[in-house]
């Protein structure tokens, strides 16, 4: 059972540069997000799906982009990365509802000189 | 807005004490309440789920609470082991079906 898959789990960038970070889930569920963790910060949304066709901005979204064409895939864009996007991403699904349990990915290592 | 705190921040206790740690949170408007391990550098991995009708989950050595209206969980953890340290993070989910987390207990159980 793969649950949620993060892909690369370690990528290195030179400022300004894009890249994009996949997120693939195959148990059907409907609420995807993307968070990143900093030393002291703790993990903060960045950018959340109910549903195909449908995202929102989480709580630090500026300098990423998202889009949800499946239900399945959830990709993150560094649209210009800057050595502040230096962290550890992660990628997490839930049903949609309310009740449901939150399952991550297992993270994907960014390093941004 | 839904603030979650974690307390202690840290804590260090000899093998075999049976330990609680503790989570807050502002907004009692909620689904459910999670618990999640994390290991250094790894992914979070999932412990509890407490819907926000229960009272208490139980797994193995592990028995978290929920008390909604003071805004207030405890993990309690039995019979402590080396391989319980790590991190654990308490989460909640709120009506507007977006996740909050807490900072996070260090924990480590020393042989």
């Amino acid at each position: 059972n793969a649950g949620v898959t993060q892909t690369p789990k370690f990528q290195v960038l030179k400022t300004g540069q894009s890249m994009t970070l996949q997120c693939a889930q195959d148990m059907n569920h409907e609420y995807m997000s993307w968070y990143r963790q900093d030393p002291g910060m703790g993990l903060r949304l960045i950018h959340y799906s109910v549903g195909a066709g449908i995202t929102d901005q989480g709580e630090v979204p500026n300098g990423y982009n998202v889009s949800r064409s499946t239900t399945e895939d959830f990709p993150l864009r560094l649209l210009s990365a800057a050595p502040s996007q230096t962290s550890v991403y992660f990628c997490a699904s839930s049903p949609s509802g309310g009740t449901g349990e939150l399952f991550f990915g297992e993270g994907s290592r960014l390093t941004v000189l | 807005k839904q603030e979650v705190t974690q307390i202690p921040a840290a804590l260090s206790v000899p093998e075999g004490e049976n330990l609680v740690l503790n989570c807050s949170f502002t907004d009692s408007a909620i689904y459910n309440l999670q618990w999640f391990r994390q290991d250094p550098g790894k992914g979070l991995t999932s412990l509890l789920l407490i819907q926000s009708s229960q009272r208490e989950q139980t797994s193995g050595r592990l028995n978290a609470s929920l008390d909604k209206s003071s805004g207030r969980s405890t993990l309690y953890i039995a019979a402590s082991q080396p391989g319980d340290s790590a991190t654990y993070l308490c989460a909640v989910r709120n009506y507007g079906q977006n996740f909050v987390f807490g900072p996070g207990t260090r924990l480590s159980v020393l042989p």
